[in-house]
């Protein structure tokens, strides 16, 4: 199958600082990408989704200022998590979908788990 | 509002048990449904389901969607330790985004 890469897997960070987490399709292009934050025995929640070259559209009570998205190419989106505050710690997870296709699966990258101290 | 829900929430079984997970949804503008894999880390994809009544299958583990009452079922024959896992059910609708249920936690014991 398609291979999704997300970077850093694990991040520790400082409270008021901010982190970059990156996703990359890494053998196809991908039009869409999805971000989603898991917590603790719960199941993902979509945060966001990206289209290559124009604004990330935001699911209701997540903050677009503080979670900052870019999907800057058919390859990379990035999300920025902005002055980062303990509340954030949390494990967040890209999936991208290839162009074209109706139902097309989407691929996840491995995760991200983001703890702010 | 766009629902998929999953039975049961949890379920623990012993090896060589066979189970059968649900998935029900109502979902506007229904493409695809997704079953998941879920251990310790990111999800990982078992299989895509657009066409009702057609089985998909692979190993120990097959799917079957229906579009008419709005469910899928995941059916896991010969479990084993390592199928201890949460199950996840999506559904792909308009826009592609996916609607995830809360997913099925399942324990084998040996």
């Amino acid at each position: 199958g398609a291979v999704v890469s997300q970077h850093p897997s694990r991040v520790i960070c400082k409270s008021g600082t901010s982190v970059k987490i990156e996703c990359r399709s890494l053998d196809f292009q991908a039009t869409t990408m999805f971000w989603y934050r898991q917590f603790p025995k719960k199941s993902l929640m979509l945060m966001a989704t990206s289209n290559e070259g124009s604004k990330a559209t935001y699911e209701q009570g997540v903050e677009k200022d503080k979670f900052l998205i870019n999907h800057a190419s058919l390859t990379l989106s990035t999300l920025t998590v902005t002055s980062a505050h303990p509340e954030d710690s949390s494990f967040y997870i890209c999936s991208a979908r290839a162009t074209g296709g109706l139902g097309t699966e989407a691929f996840f990258g491995q995760g991200t788990r983001l703890t702010v101290v | 509002e766009d629902k998929v829900v999953q039975s049961p929430l949890s379920l623990v079984v012993h090896e060589g048990d066979t189970v059968t997970l649900n998935c029900s949804y109502e979902v506007t503008n229904f493409r695809s449904l997704l079953w998941y894999k879920q251990e310790k880390k990111a999800p990982t994809f078992l299989f895509m389901l657009t066409s009702s009544g057609i089985e998909k299958k692979s190993g120990r583990l097959s799917s079957i969607l229906d579009k008419k009452e709005l469910f899928s079922i995941l059916n896991i024959t010969a479990t084993q330790t390592g199928d201890s896992a949460v199950y996840l059910c999506a559904v792909v609708s308009i826009g592609y985004e996916l609607n995830f249920g809360k997913g099925t936690s399942l324990l084998v014991t040996p």
